[in-house]
């Protein structure tokens, strides 16, 4: 029971223009929500995260949009730099549970084209 | 600050075999935490500990176990290696679990089980 997927394997986007990723997740209880960028060979760097009380955190190129009625978060990155290739995490918890066990989605590899 | 860091980067294990995972976090985070990360799967989470002296089993235990060695320090040992367990190993940490904070993630290990 996959209860935070990511249904696009990979994405290719040309750079400059925008990147659009997108998460799902079943579990009603989950309040905070995070986007990892994974490199081959490294462990996930934190990204950017969003609370459930927020519909929308930017930082920088990076804007996160929650939609809690429709279990669905994506990641916005504009405009794509080649840098950005990489593999993106979406994971959520469910806070005041006396640890942060996070659920991942399955990744989407992001390819920027020059 | 080296952050999070994780001994081996790679090993090979032979059915049967034991070996313990070492990691340690130089950051006087209160939480660390075990992931596995298989193809397709995104990352899952093993055992985690919420403070020094506790741990707690995650979504897929079976198989391992762990030890909370001091504030800094998070063993993860395979008593008897199988196939199964053949992954990238991911340790990180967080300031303390149950609120808004990020994990960070060290280097990871890769192991293979023949």
């Amino acid at each position: 029971d996959q209860q935070v997927k990511q249904n696009s394997p990979s994405l290719s986007v040309q750079e400059g223009r925008i990147s659009i990723l997108n998460c799902d997740y079943t579990n009603s209880m989950f309040d905070y929500f995070l986007w990892y960028k994974k490199y081959p060979a490294e462990g996930p760097t934190f990204l950017i995260s969003i609370s459930s009380i927020k519909d929308k955190n930017e930082d920088g190129r990076f804007t996160v949009f929650l939609n809690k009625s429709a279990k669905h978060l994506s990641l916005h990155i504009v405009p794509s730099q080649p840098g950005d290739s990489a593999v993106y995490f979406c994971a959520a918890s469910e806070t005041g549970q006396g640890a942060q066990k996070l659920v991942f989605g399955q990744g989407t590899r992001l390819t920027i084209n020059p | 600050n080296a952050g999070v860091t994780q001994t081996p980067k790679f090993q090979v294990l032979k059915t049967g075999q034991s070996m313990t995972l070492q990691c340690a976090q130089d950051m006087n985070h209160n939480s660390m935490y075990w992931y596995r990360q298989d193809p397709g799967m995104g990352l899952r989470l093993i055992y985690y500990s919420a403070s020094e002296g506790t741990t707690d089993k995650g979504e897929v235990p079976n198989g391992y176990n762990v030890s909370r060695l001091n504030k800094r320090e998070f063993s993860l040992r395979l008593e008897s290696a199988a196939p199964s367990q053949t992954s990238v190993y991911f340790c990180a940490s967080s300031e303390q679990g149950g609120s808004y904070n990020e994990q960070f993630f060290g280097p990871g290990t890769r192991l293979t089980v023949l």
